[in-house]
């Protein structure tokens, strides 16, 4: 089954900081990757995801991540956070041969005002 | 609305007892799923099931149980063998296939069992 690495468990930034959290993952075969994002007190929530196409991808709020498949990496970024964007968020991968979706640790973020 | 309800949303138990969460979708999903969520360990998969009448174990079945006798149900069992089940335990669904919107997973609000 594929697992998933997240590099960092909390990262604290200033607002309008630059954001990028790694993401590593290993499986042989074809996947679709995601991140996710949980607010305090919320569900979890899709932020972007990676079918096929452009290796480049756009979610909600601004973020972005790009899908490297040489080096089995999805990290996540965002150019300004805000104080808002302050959250715990997951990286998930899903085999296309089972439908078996893993997540990594998670990596929260503090973002100070 | 369309979604997933888990209940109870809190619960308690003695050691020793088992316990059933239950997970309702209408979302019309092939695939369910049940995670626990522990702090420092994200999302850890216990069971997913693919297809009514069918599953398969994840990384941490041991001490859990579950079935599929319906397409929009997929109760999850705590049974006293599991060694340390003070968690917050997540439900999802997915469509499955090969399409755009697979993949993606609707979760419900968690169901925290805690035992004393």
């Amino acid at each position: 089954a594929q697992s998933v690495s997240q590099h960092n468990h909390h990262v604290i930034l200033s607002e309008a900081a630059s954001l990028e959290l790694g993401c590593n993952y290993s499986y042989g075969g074809t996947v679709n990757l995601f991140w996710y994002v949980q607010y305090p007190g919320q569900h979890l929530q899709l932020l972007l995801k990676y079918f096929s196409g452009d290796p480049l991808v756009k979610g909600i709020k601004g973020f972005e991540a790009e899908f490297i498949k040489s080096k089995f990496s999805f990290n996540l970024r965002k150019p300004s956070v805000q104080w808002s964007d302050t959250a715990e968020y997951f990286c998930a991968v899903i085999s296309y041969n089972n439908n078996d979706m893993r997540f990594g640790a998670g990596t929260r973020l503090t973002v100070k005002p | 609305d369309g979604g997933i309800t888990q209940s109870p949303k809190y619960l308690f138990r003695k050691e020793g007892q088992n316990v059933t969460l239950s997970c309702e979708q209408n979302l019309n999903h092939d695939a369910m799923y049940w995670y626990r969520q522990d702090p420092g360990q994200g999302l850890r998969l216990i069971y997913y099931s693919q297809i009514v009448n069918d599953f398969q174990k994840g990384d941490i079945a041991e001490g859990y149980s579950v079935s599929r006798e319906k397409k929009e149900s997929f109760p999850l069992t705590v049974t006293s063998a599991q060694k340390n089940p003070t968690a917050f335990y997540l439900c999802a669904s997915s469509r499955t296939g090969q399409g755009a919107d697979t993949g993606e997973l609707f979760f419900g609000e968690g169901s925290r069992l805690t035992v004393l």
